[in-house]
């Protein structure tokens, strides 16, 4: 599996925007983009995916590099609820119907009142 | 909908005993899969299992198996516990079929070995 780097920690003020980055240099064709985040005790949570358009959901808004080399994970309007640590995944065509995924240490994003 | 639900939720074993971890994947969701989170190793895949069958498997002794019943229900079995085992041991489940292959996680089981 292809490899994601991320910075260990970030921080924001509530209520701004947050651009959170993913490097993956060595992404294939075939890879999707997939964020998770994990909140303080509890389980990872689906955030959003993409390949090769920017996408957008109700949670946050995916930005892909052209080169799909990076990516960026924006979340528009911070509020304390989104303090978590967010995991940028790759997951190929053909393991994206598993349940396996690929975790990295992922980016501890703390949200300041 | 209900999510997933892990149970025993907290459990306090000794080295050398076996333990017994449960989930109940979200209804309609064949594929169930375990993962083990640690402080040093963060986040990592122990196994899956679709349709009572395992078809992946990460990089963890044979101390560590699973089953799944025909419910989909899933249990999880860590056999002569190390004190290296503490850990939060996270249940997924998700539909499979649905091209985002989007997980599903509960809770969590947190296992203390002493």
């Amino acid at each position: 599996d292809a490899k994601t780097t991320q910075p260990n920690s970030m921080e924001s003020n509530e209520e701004e925007p947050v651009h959170l980055p993913c490097n993956h240099s060595t992404i294939s064709g075939t890879d999707y983009i997939h964020w998770y985040r994990q909140l303080p005790s509890q389980g990872p949570e689906y955030v959003i995916h993409g390949l090769t358009s920017n996408v957008n959901n109700r949670m946050a808004s995916l930005a892909i590099a052209e080169d799909r080399k990076s990516s960026t994970l924006i979340l528009h309007r911070a509020t304390l609820r989104d303090a978590a640590v967010y995991y940028c995944i790759l997951r190929d065509d053909g393991s994206s119907n598993t349940g396996k995924l690929i975790f990295g240490q992922g980016t501890t994003l703390q949200v300041k009142p | 909908k209900a999510g997933v639900t892990q149970t025993p939720r907290y459990l306090i074993k000794t080295r050398g005993q076996q333990v017994t971890l449960s989930c109940s994947p979200i209804s309609g969701h064949r594929s169930v899969s375990w993962y083990q989170q640690t402080p040093g190793q963060g986040l990592q895949f122990l196994f899956e299992y679709f349709s009572e069958t395992q078809r992946n498997k990460g990089n963890f002794p044979g101390r560590f198996s699973g089953r799944q019943f025909s419910n989909s229900r899933s249990e999880m079995n860590v056999s002569t516990l190390e004190l290296g085992d503490s850990a939060l041991y996270l249940c997924a489940s998700s539909w499979v079929g649905r091209n985002t292959g989007e997980l599903f996680f509960g809770e969590g089981s947190r296992l203390t070995v002493l």
